[in-house]
């Protein structure tokens, strides 16, 4: 069965604190994995896709890499306007569906 | 970038009541878009792919029935819940792909707000 695993669950930083939050997938076939960030009420914004074992794309400060299991995404001196859940979205080969993990609550504070 | 937007944001409605969600995508042509539903502290969970000019495809224990999914043109999509019950308050999300290309990512809308009393 695929399955998408985010840990942990809650996440409580302090500005400038940096930390990586993971995402552990089992899938039949990757079509490709997403990052998503979501405000409370809001649909989630897209962040970042990665196709390949070691592949890394970054932007401003979050950088997140691929491995065959896993990704990971990691958070540089974050700042409260960081502060949303972070969902990660497996796309399955020969599908256009996504399979998403229960995401990552990060909060921020000053 | 490419934009979703999503109507109303939150809809409160009576119990046997029906509800029209629509999804529209603004700058970009989606033969394809997708409808997901999110309890609190839940994950997104896949309730159908909605197909232009075509009937939509429904996830393993979705009632077709109920959740109608109407996709008339290439930019717009429709939810309607049916017969909304108080078990069917939730946040549903619409997203979409953009047409022709493959292996992009999904933009979604801004979600609805679903309150059945």
């Amino acid at each position: 069965e695929d399955q998408v695993t985010q840990s942990p669950e809650a996440l409580r930083l302090q500005e400038g604190e940096s930390s990586s939050l993971n995402c552990s997938y089992t899938v039949s076939g990757l079509r490709g994995l997403f990052w998503y960030r979501q405000d409370p009420g809001k649909g989630p914004e897209f962040l970042f896709t990665l196709y390949s074992a070691g592949e890394e794309k970054e932007k401003e400060r979050l950088k997140a890499t691929l491995t065959k299991k896993e990704s990971f995404l990691h958070i540089t001196a974050p700042k409260p306007e960081d502060s949303a859940t972070y969902l990660c979205a497996v796309g399955l080969r020969g599908s256009e569906k996504l399979v998403f993990g229960k995401g990552t609550k990060l909060t921020v504070n000053p | 970038g490419a934009v979703v937007s999503q109507h109303p944001s939150w809809v409160i409605c009576k119990s046997g009541t029906s509800v029209k969600i629509e999804c529209r995508s603004l700058d970009f042509q989606a033969t394809t878009m997708f409808w997901y539903r999110q309890f609190p502290k839940q994950s997104l969970m896949l309730m159908a792919t909605s197909n232009e000019g075509s009937k939509a495809t429904y996830e393993q224990g979705v009632e077709k029935d109920k959740f109608l999914i109407n996709h008339a043109s290439l930019t717009l999509s429709t939810l309607t819940v049916t017969s909304a019950h108080p078990e069917d308050s939730s946040f549903y999300i619409c997203s979409a792909r953009i047409s022709g290309l493959k292996n992009t990512e999904a933009f979604f809308g801004q979600g609805t707000r679903l309150t059945v009393v």
